[in-house]
């Protein structure tokens, strides 16, 4: 596609139920990032992917998170045994890997609401 | 990354210049100044950077002040359409980061625009 797609767009979960959010980065793009924003606050760095590997994932809150990324394209956001403090929505991004300009493009997001 | 500080919220009128002013009074000579903004329910959107000199392009114009200590966004003739949360970022450039934290964005709480008729 055009852009970054990003599925489901909404979700609303119960509490403990684990849940999987999808990514689909513009073609090209070896440069991946996941951003969370809760009600009200600001985004928030998750991890970030290089092709299949994630050197940075210093933005995880909990152990609860995990994301994977295959074929250097599609990521997948994991959240095991939700809480109602992991409702925010998530933002996906992705960018050229060592542009000059380093543009990220960003998805709609998927909102999660964990009951 | 050096920090910015950008004021919570301003209001412009539709058809007129929007200034949007950003402190990054402790940036370094590799960091390059960013702009985003958000639009209501939409992923952040790329707007313009700039490392010292003056940028414009089709959405906005970057002025940076010399000693670099900040810069403002101009939105020429704003619309409704440019309500939005507009953030200022700095940031390394990519060819000066190390492999492990190359390229993640560090957003603060930018500045809410609104645009009325």
């Amino acid at each position: 596609g055009a852009g970054v797609s990003q599925s489901p767009s909404n979700k609303v979960t119960e509490k403990g139920k684990d849940v999987e959010l999808r990514c689909d980065p513009i073609s090209g793009h070896t440069a991946l990032y996941w951003y969370r924003q809760s009600l009200g606050q600001g985004l928030e760095f998750l991890i970030y992917f290089q092709g299949n590997s994630a050197p940075d994932k210093s933005g995880l809150p909990s152990d609860r998170f995990s994301a994977e990324r295959t074929g250097g394209s599609v990521s997948t956001l994991t959240i095991q045994r939700t809480q109602q403090e992991d409702s925010a929505v998530y933002l996906c991004a992705s960018s050229q890997h060592r542009a000059v300009k380093n543009i990220q493009y960003f998805g709609a997001g998927t909102r999660l609401s964990v009951l | 990354d050096a920090k910015t500080t950008q004021p919570p919220s301003m209001d412009c009128a539709e058809g007129r210049a929007a200034n949007l002013p950003c402190n990054h009074s402790t940036i370094s000579g590799n960091e390059y100044v960013y702009w985003y903004r958000q639009i209501h329910s939409q992923g952040p959107q790329y707007i313009i950077h700039g490392l010292k000199n003056n940028e414009t392009n089709e959405m906005a114009s970057l002025i940076i002040t010399e000693d670099r200590k900040s810069s403002t966004l101009i939105l020429p003739h704003a619309t409704l359409r440019d309500t939005a949360v507009y953030y200022c970022i700095v940031r390394v450039a990519p060819a000066y980061r190390a492999t492990d934290s190359w390229g993640k964005l560090q957003f603060g709480a930018g500045t809410q625009v609104v645009v009325t008729p």
